[in-house]
């Protein structure tokens, strides 16, 4: 079974200041791991995945994250915040070797940044 | 390019009655997928469709829920005999392939209230 979990409900940030949402993943296989981000009464936007090769990975809006095997983690980060990134952040994970395509979302992180 | 869409976007009915959610996949996709989402909460798979297949509906509760993807026209979500709990908003999202690396694109979501 695969499974992730974003250990924050929410994350308060001040405008301009470097941000970091957390997401720890389980998979038995190897971890394709994405970032979609929410906004009020919307369906998920795709931020950005990670497949295979380097451990940053570069997004939409200025959003980074980066793999961590060996703490099998997928932060997500931007070296500053803007009003406009507050919203709700999910964490997913499939496993690579498995073909059923099947996306595990975390619980969702709130992100608020203040003036 | 239309991306994602979904109708109708908020559905209204009444303990027993019948729901019918509708998605129409990016153009050139052919996998769907269907979520739900509680109040507050992260996006739960209900079931992977290809055109007149159904692939995994591992997330489907085994009564009163249906999918179906034909081979022209939308994919449909059916749900009998709605009861209070099924109020949500049940998210589509199509990708190019099942397999691999694909991100799945969402749909703007139907908020479904059972009164």
């Amino acid at each position: 079974a695969q499974s992730v979990a974003q250990p924050e409900d929410q994350v308060n940030v001040a405008e301009g200041n470097p941000l970091t949402v957390k997401c720890t993943y389980s998979v038995s296989g190897n971890p394709y791991l994405f970032w979609y981000v929410q906004y009020p009464n919307r369906g998920l936007q795709f931020l950005l995945k990670y497949i295979t090769g380097d451990n940053l990975v570069k997004g939409s809006y200025g959003f980074e994250a980066e793999f961590n095997k060996s703490q099998t983690s997928f932060h997500l980060k931007k070296p500053s915040a803007l009003v406009s990134d507050s919203a709700l952040y999910f964490c997913a994970v499939r496993d690579g070797n498995n073909a059923g395509n099947m996306l595990t979302f975390g619980g969702g992180t709130r992100l608020m940044v203040k003036p | 390019n239309a991306g994602v869409m979904q109708n109708p976007r908020h559905l209204v009915r009444r303990r027993g009655q019948e729901a019918r959610l509708r998605c129409s996949p990016m153009k050139g996709h052919s996998h769907v997928y269907w979520y739900r989402q509680l109040p507050e909460e992260g996006l739960k798979f209900m079931v992977y469709l290809q055109k007149e297949n159904i692939i995994d509906e591992s997330g489907m509760p085994k009564e009163r829920f249906s999918a179906e993807f034909p081979k022209e026209g939308p994919s449909i979500l059916r749900i009998q005999q709605v009861v209070r709990g099924d109020s949500a908003a049940y998210f589509c999202a199509s990708s190019l392939a099942g397999q691999g690396s694909y991100e799945q694109y969402f749909g703007p979501g139907t908020r479904l209230t059972v009164t």
